[in-house]
């Protein structure tokens, strides 16, 4: 099956500690976005990534960070600098980031801190 | 102004009912339009493409005004799966390199029997 698998599904953080969220796709697609959704608020975008070894912020970056080491594999730390990390995070990958840029997403992570 | 704005909803409509959402967005240089549809504590998932001329996907219709600058979507004969939050996305830029997407905060429609 095709697709892109995030896990955990749920995660609790306890102070001080960065956890790590995994994204793993095998849809051959160049690249891949982390978004981070709020009640009643838009996806915002908190990093991504166009291809292997590369990596740019998003819109809310800070507390976050990323590897692209691999073309399937796009994990995101949630550092102990995040301060208000509780939210459900989305991985998502398109073919190309140009053109129309259509992205599919995985089942997400919900993030909690304890 | 936000980017992208939708009328959050809640609309409660019957099953069998016609409803429609609209979209605006304030990049007057937008190319690319899509609804995605979200069911409560799930991903995002895409509906359809919005083209310029207006496209159809069974009881789905999706219109673009670029003057007025904004999307519509037109749900038919509505039914109780149909129950879901519609995310209006704009890609404000078509050109090479990264485009980013922007995702409205979603319309939450609520079918009822």
């Amino acid at each position: 099956d095709g697709g892109i698998t995030q896990s955990p599904k749920y995660l609790f953080r306890k102070e001080g500690q960065n956890v790590t969220l995994s994204c793993e796709q095998n849809l051959n697609h160049d690249a891949m976005y982390w978004y981070r959704q709020d009640p009643g608020q838009g996806l915002r975008l908190i990093y991504y990534s166009q291809i292997v070894n590369d990596f740019q912020k998003g819109d809310i970056a800070e507390g976050y960070s990323v590897s692209r080491e691999k073309k399937e594999s796009f994990p995101l730390t949630v550092t102990s600098a995040q301060k208000n990390p509780t939210a459900f995070y989305l991985c998502a990958s398109s073919p190309r980031t140009g053109g129309k840029n259509i992205q599919y997403f995985g089942a997400g992570t919900r993030l909690s801190v304890l | 102004r936000k980017e992208v704005e939708q009328d959050p909803g809640p609309f409660n409509v019957p099953e069998g009912a016609t409803v429609a959402f609209n979209c605006t967005y304030s990049n007057s240089a937008s190319q690319s339009f899509f609804w995605y549809r979200q069911d409560c504590r799930k991903e995002p998932k895409l509906l359809m493409s919005v083209y310029s001329s207006g496209n159809e996907d069974g009881r789905f219709t999706a219109q673009l005004n670029r003057a007025s600058q904004y999307i519509s979507l037109l749900i038919r004969d509505s039914k109780l799966s149909d129950s879901a939050t519609y995310l209006c996305v704009v890609n404000p830029m078509f050109s090479g390199g990264y485009n980013k997407l922007i995702f409205g905060a979603g319309t939450r429609l609520a079918v009822h029997p």
